[in-house]
């Protein structure tokens, strides 16, 4: 198993640019989220799925778009990018039986300049 | 807001010393997880403790949960500098929901 994988590693963005990072999982987990980290914030969550076709807003979810077509796949996309989306995005799944442990993918670190 | 915030911030220890973090939230829970980030990496997970348990053991790894207090600690015994690492506590943000919040985080440096 890849386990969470999470594309591109690093981005560098104008602002007002769009773009999409990708997050795919193949543990057939139902669960997927996605959390940006900044320093001293510790992780907040942006946006979350609990199937195909259901997704819902975390803390922290303007300027964010999600869509889940499939279980598998769950993309971010930044609508018009802004320095403030400066910031390491991680990408998380896990299954929706209460008290499992989330996965974590290796992160995306993205520029707004 | 963050459901959870750990003290200290940052803590340095001598290799084969114990750390203790802790952790505090705001809200009921169902139960509470740690996390180990390591520099640039993502978390991994570490020790899920329900909210009807008080103590849990992995390893080197104790955590104790007393909800009373809204409050978590995360006891690492022995430290190696290999557990040099940010370590999160992350709750259900609401009972039934599938949210979990991340706390902000204690940095852990081991020294050898």
């Amino acid at each position: 198993n890849a386990g969470v994988t999470q594309t591109p590693k690093f981005q560098v963005l104008k602002t007002g640019q769009s773009m999409t990072l990708q997050c795919a999982q193949d543990m057939n987990h139902e669960y997927m989220s996605w959390y940006r980290q900044d320093p001293g914030m510790g992780l907040r969550l942006i946006h979350y799925s609990v199937g195909a076709g259901i997704t819902d807003q975390g803390e922290v979810p303007n300027g964010y778009n999600v869509s889940r077509s499939t279980t598998e796949d769950f993309p971010l996309r930044l609508l018009s990018a802004a320095p403030s989306q400066t910031s390491v995005y991680f990408c998380a799944s896990r299954t929706t039986s209460a008290a499992y442990e989330q996965y974590f993918g290796p992160g995306t670190r993205l520029t707004v300049t | 807001s963050q459901q959870g915030e750990e003290d200290p911030q940052a803590l340095s220890i001598q290799e084969g010393e114990n750390a203790t973090m802790n952790c505090s939230y705001k809200t009921s829970i169902n139960n509470l997880q740690w996390y180990r980030q390591n520099s640039g990496r993502g978390l991994v997970h570490l020790i899920l403790i329900r909210s009807n348990e008080r103590e849990k053991h992995s390893g080197r790894l104790r955590v104790t949960l007393d909800t009373s207090k809204k409050s978590s600690s995360l006891l690492i015994t022995a430290s190696r500098a290999a557990d040099t690492a940010s370590y999160f506590c992350a709750t259900d943000a609401t009972s039934g929901t599938y949210k979990y919040i991340f706390g902000t985080g204690t940095r852990l440096k081991v020294l050898a």
